[in-house]
């Protein structure tokens, strides 16, 4: 079955600086990588996900990179603030059904 | 529209009890997965359903299984609850079965004492 590893397990960063975390994934298969940001105490929320047709995805203040040779997809995040402090999940899933396969979570903390 | 429900937020049970917690999908959507979150394990996919029929299985032993009604809330279902079980479990909604964006539901903490 598919694995998927996160990297680093935790971040600290100043505020205003970039934060990338990088994920990679076993299953050649995988066409899915969604982004979950988790705010402590609440659910996970989608940040941004990308499929494999394209190989970056930006939104505002966040992209998404994909490199489907080697296998790894990566979170950035410019411009950092406090509120961006959470868990962050990579997960890989394979077309034809919706099971994801999620990382271990990394927890990113933003220094005022 | 409404977001994921599940209920209830909170349950405290003791070994070998069983439990049967609900999710209700986002309107319109007809996928439901269940995730079992835990500090070591993280995010592991329990079952999916679509249809009221399930589409697919984590490795997790027979004690845990679940359903789908007609209107798309889906139920899952432990047994014999063991201590390994506590967790917070989450369900997701899609609207299709392809890869689609889920939607968490708040979550159902689970202590099993």
């Amino acid at each position: 079955g598919e694995n998927v590893e996160q990297h680093p397990s935790t971040l600290s960063v100043q505020e205003g600086d970039s934060a990338v975390i990088k994920c990679t994934y076993s299953d050649s298969a995988s066409n899915y990588f969604p982004w979950y940001k988790q705010e402590l105490g609440k659910r996970p929320q989608l940040i941004i996900d990308i499929r494999s047709n394209v190989g970056e995805k930006k939104d505002q203040r966040i992209a998404v990179t994909l490199n489907k040779t080697a296998k790894h997809f990566s979170l950035h995040i410019t411009e950092t603030q406090p509120e961006d402090s959470a868990v962050y999940f990579c997960a890989a899933g394979t077309g034809a059904n919706s099971k994801l396969t999620f990382g271990k979570g990394i927890t990113l903390s933003v220094r005022p | 529209k409404a977001g994921v429900t599940q209920t209830p937020r909170y349950l405290i049970k003791t070994r070998g009890q069983q439990v049967t917690l609900s999710c209700s999908p986002i309107s319109g959507h007809r996928s439901v997965s269940w995730y079992q979150q835990t500090p070591g394990q993280g995010l592991q996919f329990l079952f999916e359903y679509f249809s009221e029929t399930q589409r697919n299985k984590g490795n997790f032993p027979g004690r845990f299984s679940g359903r789908q009604f007609s209107n798309s809330r889906s139920e899952m279902n432990v047994s014999t609850l063991e201590l390994g079980d506590s967790a917070l479990y989450l369900c997701a909604s899609s609207f299709r079965i392809e890869t689609d964006t889920q939607y968490f539901g708040p979550g159902t903490r689970l202590t099993v004492l």
